[in-house]
């Protein structure tokens, strides 16, 4: 199953709403997570089962979709968000994949 | 605490072999499934193998050709990467992470990543 990414990159100001996407070539029902990345830093979980918020992630992510079409949002951009975000896929008897990543960056 | 550390990175020549490692603290390490992800620089996430709890089941990437292996000891909380025929587009950040699965997957916990540089 191979997950793509719109946009690639991206340049957003500080309270702008953002929104990525990713899309599934087969559907995958809710079996979706988006992780964010910071330069250096390990991968780091936000969103799981495409709609649920991890403990401790701001309420200001949010995700959404099933089958094959899912959206994160980060309702007002913070400085600490700056940073590539990642869908990833795993459907039960399939190996997971990531997406390529959308860079986040200062406009 | 969960934590996740790894070892075993470096500055291998094409061909060589290495072993890496992953100590895992704070959790019962054998009741999951654990993996290794890589990065080469400047470049996104690649899934590499998964090894399920009790070592059921190992997965690995096709693209890998049979040459790493992935290995666990539950007595020792350790996770490892056996490396051969290494090339220079095995260079990258090495990452171990824990799976959660409940019908749904997802990784919840890395480690800080080690680096395998392939050059002569």
């Amino acid at each position: 199953i191979q997950l793509t990414q719109s946009p690639s990159s991206l340049s957003a100001s500080v309270g702008d709403r953002v929104t990525i996407t990713c899309r599934a070539s087969q559907g995958i029902s809710n079996n979706l997570a988006w992780y964010q990345q910071k330069p250096g830093k390990a991968p780091k979980v936000l969103i799981y089962a495409a709609s649920t918020l991890k403990s401790g992630v701001p309420s200001r992510f949010s995700g959404s979709g099933s089958g094959t079409d899912f959206t994160l949002t980060i309702s007002s951009l913070q400085p600490e968000d700056f940073a590539t975000y990642y869908c990833q896929q795993q459907v039960q008897n399939n190996l997971p994949t990531f997406g390529p990543g959308t860079k986040v960056d200062i406009k | 605490e969960v934590q996740l550390v790894e070892s075993g990175g470096g500055l291998v020549k094409p061909g060589g072999s290495l072993r890496l490692s992953c100590a895992a603290s704070g959790f019962t390490f054998s009741t999951y499934t654990m993996i290794w992800v890589r990065q080469a620089p400047g470049k996104g996430l690649e899934w590499v193998s998964s090894i399920s709890s009790s070592s059921t089941f190992i997965y690995s990437a096709d693209s890998l050709k049979g040459r790493f292996t992935i290995s666990r000891d539950n007595a020792k909380n350790s996770l490892f990467l056996e490396m051969n025929s290494l090339r220079a587009d095995d260079t990258a950040v090495y990452y171990c992470a824990r799976e959660i699965y409940y019908g749904y997957s997802y990784f919840d916990y890395w480690g800080q990543g080690t680096l395998v540089t392939v050059s002569s």
